[in-house]
């Protein structure tokens, strides 16, 4: 059974904090993404990652930094956590090649106060 | 600029009735075209999907028509049951970069009634 596992299921913090969200799957697989989703605006894209070391900026990365220093584990950062980020934030990984499923974790919501 | 537009945002159906929901995207270079179901407190999973090449896929009660002269695609529920109650996206995306990564549309919060 597949599975993409998120840190924490709720988060708060405060405004300035470094935040690390991170994001565990078991699939082997070679891409991971980090996405926002808000009531509205639907998913969307902060960051991917296509290999270990490697990344790229989604639609949204300002204020976020991402780090993949092993296959199964890709870690979302906040530099400094401000109230606009306060959102649920979801994890997916996806096998190498063409179009397939992207699985996604239970996501994590985070509150900055 | 919004690549994928959904349509309606929420939508009360009668159980038994048909659930639609429709999608326009601009890009000409989209390729591939899922649908993901997410209930409350859990994270989206992939109900369906269809690649241009066909004008129609169903699986059970569910089936994606597709219009790619006119840069459309819904999601059709036959006999909508109380448990399909969820959101629905809908996404889109191109070969031969960035890995495949979607665009998604903004969602469609689907009420059945009993």
């Amino acid at each position: 059974d597949v599975k993409v596992t998120q840190s924490s299921r709720y988060l708060v913090k405060r405004t300035g904090e470094k935040v690390f969200l991170e994001c565990v799957q078991d699939m082997d697989h070679e891409n991971m993404f980090w996405y926002r989703q808000d009531p509205g605006l639907g998913l969307r894209l902060i960051y991917f990652s296509y290999d270990v070391k490697m990344k790229e900026k989604g639609d949204i990365p300002e204020g976020y930094s991402v780090s993949r220093e092993k296959k199964e584990r890709f870690s979302l950062i906040l530099e400094s956590a401000s109230t606009n980020q306060t959102s649920m934030y979801l994890c997916a990984s996806k096998g190498a090649g063409g179009p397939k499923e992207q699985y996604f974790g239970p996501g994590t919501r985070l509150t900055v106060t | 600029q919004q690549q994928v537009k959904q349509s309606p945002q929420s939508l009360i159906v009668q159980k038994g009735g048909i659930s639609i929901i429709n999608c326009a995207y601009e890009n000409t270079a989209f390729d591939y075209f899922p649908w993901y179901q997410q209930f409350p407190g859990k994270g989206p999973a992939l109900l369906i999907a269809i690649r241009p090449d066909v004008s129609e896929k169903k699986e059970g009660r569910f089936t994606i028509s597709f219009n790619k002269s006119a840069k459309q695609f819904s999601l059709h529920i036959m006999d909508s049951q109380p448990g399909d109650s969820a959101t629905y996206f809908c996404a889109a995306s191109k070969s031969g970069g960035s890995n495949y990564k979607l665009t998604f549309g903004k969602g469609t919060l689907l009420t059945v009634n009993p």
